[in-house]
């Protein structure tokens, strides 16, 4: 299966730690995804890539958010300094380069903030 | 500007009955329009999109939808339920303008099938 991946699945973190995240899109895809999806909401748009371009951010992702694809591949999103309300799950999603294609998501990992 | 209103939290049907999900959209430009459903500790999984070619879309696993534009909705529905559809389901708009980023997600419908 060649779907996108995301690492680590779940991650338990105390206040105030710093925690990143992996999304690997499936290979052919030059746009990547970020959304966050908190208990009985659906998920809302973090950032947007094509390829190493970080072309779209939400106002959601305030400054201890940062999130890069350096050689237009993986992906990483950084939260610095967690607080309890970053508590959610977090999507990552892939797509080809071609106006309004469909985006494919990853499992998320759920991120739990004590 | 785009937002995305599903107009029931929850639904709950029997299984062999019609299923109706449903979905009205907002958007400054033309839409495209999609249906995910999410199973419990699963991925978002797409049912249909709809994209400015015919208004009756069909999907997977039965399910189709129909865009109407004079009605801004895009309903979900299924002829005939199945205890495997009791699943959460996503209304998502998404706009081609300077690029084509986000999509918006509505609150999501949670559907119950009893047998």
């Amino acid at each position: 299966d060649t779907g996108v991946s995301q690492n680590p699945r779940h991650k338990i973190t105390k206040r105030g730690q710093n925690v990143t995240f992996r999304c690997d899109p499936i290979s052919e895809h030059n746009r990547l995804y970020w959304y966050r999806q908190t208990l009985g909401q659906g998920p809302e748009f973090l950032t947007y890539f094509q390829n190493e371009a970080q072309l779209e951010k939400s106002r959601l992702l305030s400054d201890r958010f940062s999130a890069e694809r350096p050689k237009g591949s993986f992906s990483t999103l950084e939260i610095q300094r967690t607080e309890q309300g970053d508590s959610a799950m977090y999507l990552c999603a892939s797509s080809p380069d071609r106006g309004v294609a469909t985006q494919y998501f990853g499992p998320g990992t759920r991120l739990t903030v004590l | 500007a785009q937002s995305v209103t599903q107009l029931d939290s929850h639904v709950s049907v029997s299984e062999g009955t019609p299923v109706l999900l449903r979905c009205n959209y907002s958007s400054s430009y033309s839409p495209s329009l999609f249906w995910y459903v999410q199973h419990p500790n699963k991925g978002l999984q797409l049912l249909l999109k709809y994209t400015s070619a015919a208004t009756l879309v069909k999907g997977i696993n039965g399910f189709e939808a129909e865009f109407k534009k004079s009605e801004t909705s895009f309903h979900l529905t299924k002829p005939s339920a199945h205890m495997s559809d009791a699943a959460e389901y996503f209304c998502v708009v998404r706009t081609i303008n300077t690029n084509a980023g986000k999509s918006t997600f509505g609150d999501g419908t949670t559907l119950t099938v009893k047998p």
